[in-house]
């Protein structure tokens, strides 16, 4: 069935970049989503990207998909304490009330 | 406008309560959810409406009852609901549109606490 791996925690100092790294097992997926969830709040939608492409920008969010290894990762540069949250990675298919996989969160901390 | 709203915020019930949270969306969306999460674990399905029709019932105990008054309001009737019911919920809406993008907006969920 379709999984989505991801690391627990992340740690960085403020200023630096962070790299979120996150598999996928379904080749059909079309979307890969980052969501983002500061404590105490719903999810919000930072980014998607569909399958047929290899990078998307969006002022500090760089979003890298390999589809060959069914890699996903989110960077965030000059990472700031506002950050810190938990970041799903996601991935689901066009069409329908198709019910996009989640992963577990990977939780980042940002230091001063 | 991607705004999903949620009410209320947190609410408290006893056991024998009968409480109801609510959501709204004006982004035309036909779909639209139900997800429970625990602290820290990732949002779990509930419910699917699908043009106002529940498509998707993830085996959801029946102290959980689902409503869709019309395509921008969706309910979550509760009742006897036990400690371990204690979680935020999440709804979510998405266009449902056959071929395009199915991208779920989340709301800020309701904390709900269980004594």
């Amino acid at each position: 069935g379709e999984d989505v791996e991801q690391s627990l925690f992340l740690s960085v100092r403020e200023g630096d970049s962070s790299v979120i790294n996150c598999t996928y097992t379904d080749s059909s997926s079309t979307y890969l989503y980052w969501y983002k969830q500061e404590p105490g709040a719903g999810l919000q939608l930072l980014t998607y990207i569909f399958s047929n492409m290899d990078m998307k920008q969006d002022q500090r969010l760089t979003v890298l998909l390999n589809k060959k290894d069914k890699h996903l990762s989110l960077r965030i540069a000059d990472t700031q304490t506002g950050d810190s949250a938990i970041y799903f990675c996601a991935e689901g298919k066009a069409g329908g009330s198709y019910i996009p996989t989640f992963g577990r969160g990977t939780s980042l901390i940002v230091h001063p | 406008d991607t705004e999903v709203t949620q009410t209320p915020k947190h609410l408290v019930m006893g056991m024998t309560n009968k409480k109801s949270l609510k959501c709204e969306q004006h982004m035309g969306h036909r779909a639209m959810y139900w997800y429970k999460q625990k602290a820290k674990k990732p949002p779990e399905l509930m419910f699917v409406y699908s043009y106002e029709k529940l498509s998707i019932n993830e085996s959801v105990p029946s102290r959980f009852s689902p409503e869709c008054p019309n395509s921008s309001l969706l309910n979550l009737h509760l009742h006897a609901l036990q400690p371990e019911d204690s979680a935020l919920y999440l709804c979510a809406s998405s266009q449902d549109r056959a071929g395009g993008t199915d991208t779920q907006y989340f709301g800020p969920g309701t904390r709900l606490t269980v004594l």
